[in-house]
This record gives structure tokens, C-alpha cells and sequence, in this order.
């Protein structure tokens, strides 16, 4: 089966510039996470959806980020304004269900100047 | 709140060789799921091993161990017969029971083998 693709690979932008991050998960995976990996540190979640629903959206700085699952399969990340600490690898995952494993992207590595 | 710990930035490991690389946790719960991830350059985080916190055997794939001390909460991984491959950070991760596949991550331990 394919895996999770993202897309872009990197992205540099400067601050206070807005960016975007796509996440195409495996299909029928109704579950699709969100997480920031900042250097040096290990990913920490930002949202997690179920199907086109959000779950856990508590660790997401919600007056510069949003995402969104449009028909609960492709999911959208963005940033605006971007600031210089938001520099990081946005990991983005799938998943079945609850018992079964999580299937990551290669993330996108995004530098702010 | 539940927390990991890797208190190895870096290890080091000769080819063929063994090597064991530390993680702690720290959680109220009872029912929870550990795991070590493996990232390579790629960037994707790939799943070396799982354990239940409810059994008591240390799970095992292949070269990969672990050594689960529920009650001093620690959760170990040993790499035995090190190949080049094995090279990358590797991550501990803690999920808690119940309907979730949240996932907190420690901070890693970036892992060489010297050929």
C-alpha cells in the first residue's frame, strides 16, 4: 500500500509570511495526526483528526495555526503569521484505528528567517 | 501528566556489536503501550517495537529487545549484532490505554555504528 505522502519536502519562508502543508494518509485510515518537531526534541503532537471531525486540537496554537480535514481524507496544516520558532519538521500520521500502528510521512522541514 | 525521558543525547556502537539505549516514563496510569521509534535521515518514523504494559514478557523482533521494569518505569532497548543500517535517532514513546493513538515522545538518542 502507498504510505502517508507530504508535500512540500522543505519550505523557507520569513517571518510573518503564512505557509501550508499537505497530508495525503493512507486510504481508509480514518484517524490523521499533526505533529511538530522541532530540533533536538521529539514530535509533539498539534491536532489529531477523526475522519473530518477534530479530536485533540489542545497542543495547537490556535492564533496562528489551523488545519483542517476536508471530506476526512486530505489534510491541510498552515501557519499565519509564521514566526521564527515555529521552525521545525511537521510530521504528519495516519491510522486505521486505535489498536493499529501508526504509519508517519516524511514530514516537511520548515525554516523561518 | 505523563512524561519520557532519554537521558542519552548520543550512543555509539561498533558493527556487529550490542548496544543498549536508556528510556524512562513516568505516568498515574495502569493501562498504557511503549514504543521505540526509529528515524533515519528520510525523516519518517518508523516503529522498531511495542510493549503492553500488562505483560510481563519483554517483547522482541529480531535484533530488537526490550527490557520493560514496569515498577521502576523504565523501558530499554537493546540492538544486538549492529549493522550500518541501524544508524539514526531513535525514539521512546508512550501512548496511554483506551480509545487513543496520542503518542509523547522523549527527546531521542542519536545512534552511530562504527563500520
Amino acid at each position: 500500500e502507498a504510505g502517508v505522502a507530504q508535500s512540500p519536502r522543505y519550505k523557507i519562508i520569513e517571518k510573518r509570511q503564512s505557509v501550508a502543508f499537505w497530508c495525503n494518509p493512507i486510504s481508509g485510515h480514518a484517524t490523521l495526526y499533526w505533529y511538530q518537531q522541532i530540533l533536538g526534541q521529539g514530535p509533539k503532537l498539534l491536532i489529531q483528526f477523526q475522519n473530518n471531525g477534530v479530536v485533540d486540537d489542545s497542543q495547537l496554537p490556535k492564533d496562528r495555526f489551523s488545519a483542517e480535514r476536508l471530506k476526512g481524507v486530505d489534510s491541510t496544516l498552515k501557519i499565519q503569521p509564521a514566526k521564527l520558532e515555529d521552525s521545525a519538521v511537521y510530521l504528519c500520521a495516519s491510522t486505521r484505528g486505535v489498536n493499529s500502528p501508526l504509519h508517519f510521512g516524511n514530514g516537511t522541514r520548515l525554516t523561518v528567517t | 501528566a505523563q512524561t519520557v525521558t532519554q537521558s542519552q543525547p548520543e550512543m555509539s556502537v561498533q558493527e556487529a556489536e550490542t548496544v543498549t539505549l536508556s528510556c524512562t516514563y513516568d505516568t498515574s496510569e495502569s493501562d498504557y503501550y511503549l514504543f521505540w521509534y526509529k528515524q533515519p535521515p528520510s525523516r519518517q518514523m518508523i516503529l522498531v517495537i511495542r510493549q503492553e504494559a500488562y505483560k510481563q514478557q519483554n517483547a522482541t523482533e529480531n535484533r530488537f529487545s526490550v527490557n520493560f521494569q514496569k515498577a521502576a518505569k523504565s523501558f530499554s532497548l537493546k540492538i544486538s549484532d549492529s549493522q550500518l543500517g541501524d544508524a539514526a535517532m531513535y525514539f521512546c514513546a508512550y501512548r496511554r490505554g483506551g480509545a487513543t493513538n496520542k503518542l509523547i515522545f522523549g527527546t531521542g538518542t542519536l545512534l552511530a555504528v562504527q563500520p
